[in-house]
């Protein structure tokens, strides 16, 4: 069972571009999470959704980001007209079930770092 | 919102027990996590605790919870040069996951 994929591992875009990140869940997973991390600092929470749904945006900036998880294939987080701050780790985590009801592992993984010249 | 803090450096020699420190700000966390992210890498569980208990041990890992200080710690026995990482506490809100800072641990020979 793989774990959890991202692509690219690494990317690099010009100031105006447009940045397309993807995750690809552990299999059986159907929740995914978004988490930004700036250099030396911890994750914070972006997004977290479900199957063709956004189920809690708000750590997601209220431009030029935007998430999606569609039926099929992975789940996406476009950035657009990127901007040197959005210099970062991007994190995906997947997860079996809600965390409100009971133990919710979210399984990490390799993140992709996003450098904007 | 929910405040979580940590040290952000810890040096230990090799062999000695590391206990890294995490306090936070909002007790309903139900569950309370130490991740551990190694270079380039993503977070990788290491442990969790149940918000009603004290303490948990596993294997090298204790972690210890008091709730009335709002304080978690994880110690390390016998730390080791590959125990060398950023480790990052975590309390889960619904969904969400509020993270520390994290505390970069350097194992010295």
């Amino acid at each position: 069972n793989a774990g959890v994929m991202q692509n690219p591992r690494h990317l690099v875009r010009r100031r105006g571009q447009e940045a397309r990140l993807r995750c690809s869940p552990m299999k059986g997973h159907s929740h995914v999470y978004w988490y930004r991390q700036l250099p030396e600092e911890g994750l914070k929470f972006m997004v977290y959704l479900q199957k063709e749904n956004i189920i809690d945006e708000s750590g997601m900036p209220k431009e030029r980001f935007s998430a999606e998880f569609p039926k099929e294939g992975p789940s996406i987080l476009r950035i657009q007209q990127v901007v040197r701050g959005d210099s970062a780790a991007y994190f995906c985590a997947s997860s079996p079930r809600n965390g409100e009801v009971d133990y919710n592992e979210q399984f990490f993984g390799p993140g992709t770092r996003l450098t904007v010249l | 919102g929910e405040d979580v803090e940590q040290s952000l450096f810890l040096s230990v020699r090799e062999g000695d027990s590391s206990v890294i420190n995490c306090t936070y700000t909002d007790s309903s966390s139900t569950y309370l996590y130490w991740y551990k992210q190694e270079p380039g890498a993503g977070l990788q569980l290491l442990t969790y605790i149940f918000s009603n208990m004290d303490m948990k041990q596993d294997q090298r890992l204790t972690v210890l919870l008091n709730k009335k200080d709002k304080h978690l710690s994880l110690r390390i026995a016998d730390t080791q040069t590959g125990d060398s990482a950023i480790y990052f506490c975590a309390g889960s809100y619904g969904q969400n996951f509020v993270f520390g800072p994290g505390t970069r641990l350097s194992v010295l020979p």
